[in-house]
């Protein structure tokens, strides 16, 4: 069954510093990925989308990459913020193509 | 606005007793979902609707029933068979089954068994 791995329950950074998240998935291969933010006790907010033919995503400072071979996607946020502490959800559409599943999240704390 | 809501935020159980979460949207999507989300775990798929009068099971939905009579309405009913309902729950919806845009999510309702 289709497994997505996101490498670190959480991660502590620096304000001004760049923070970069890793989603790993297995056993198939999504035609898209998405993701989103948490902010606790509320419902996830869609962030950004990436296609299989897109190897690079921006939107203002956040910017997602998409690597198909190594069944990877990394998460950038520069010039972080303690605004930007929440959990970030990597998502993919099951192989079914009709829901989306979703790792466990990566928690990100920045420190002013 | 356009959005989803979900009531209520909390909700407390007896053991033994069915309830009910309302999930509402009024973004004319088609497709809605039902997640649930405890602590160290991601959002897993209870349920899910492609179009009205149709549903069909996650990956959990053993002791979970639900409805789709309306294209807005998609309730989820927690029954005595969910051996272990405390947990968060989270409605989601988008405009088709495609994904390929993005999941709309409500605010959640927080069940406690007391």
């Amino acid at each position: 069954s289709q497994k997505i791995e996101q490498n670190s329950e959480a991660l502590n950074i620096q304000e001004g510093k760049t923070a970069t998240l890793t989603c790993n998935y297995t056993n198939y291969s999504p035609a898209y990925l998405q993701w989103y933010r948490q902010d606790p006790g509320r419902g996830p907010v869609f962030l950004l989308l990436i296609r299989e033919n897109e190897k690079e995503k921006r939107k203002e400072r956040l910017k997602v990459t998409f690597d198909t071979t190594l069944k990877q996607s990394l998460f950038h946020i520069t010039a972080s913020q303690p605004a930007d502490s929440a959990t970030y959800l990597c998502a993919l559409v099951n192989q079914a193509g009709t829901a989306l599943i979703f790792g466990k999240g990566t928690t990100l704390s920045v420190s002013s | 606005d356009g959005g989803i809501t979900q009531s209520p935020k909390y909700l407390f159980r007896k053991e033994g007793q069915n309830v009910t979460l309302s999930c509402e949207q009024n973004l004319n999507h088609d497709a809605m979902y039902w997640y649930r989300q405890d602590p160290g775990q991601g959002l897993r798929l209870i349920y899910y609707s492609q179009i009205v009068n149709d549903f069909q099971k996650g990956d959990i939905a053993e002791g979970y029933s639900v409805s789709r009579e309306k294209k807005e309405s998609f309730p989820l009913t927690v029954t005595s068979a969910q051996k272990n309902p405390t947990a968060f729950y989270l409605c989601a919806s988008s405009i088709s089954r495609g994904w390929n845009t993005e999941a709309f999510f409500g605010q959640g309702t927080r069940l406690t068994v007391v």
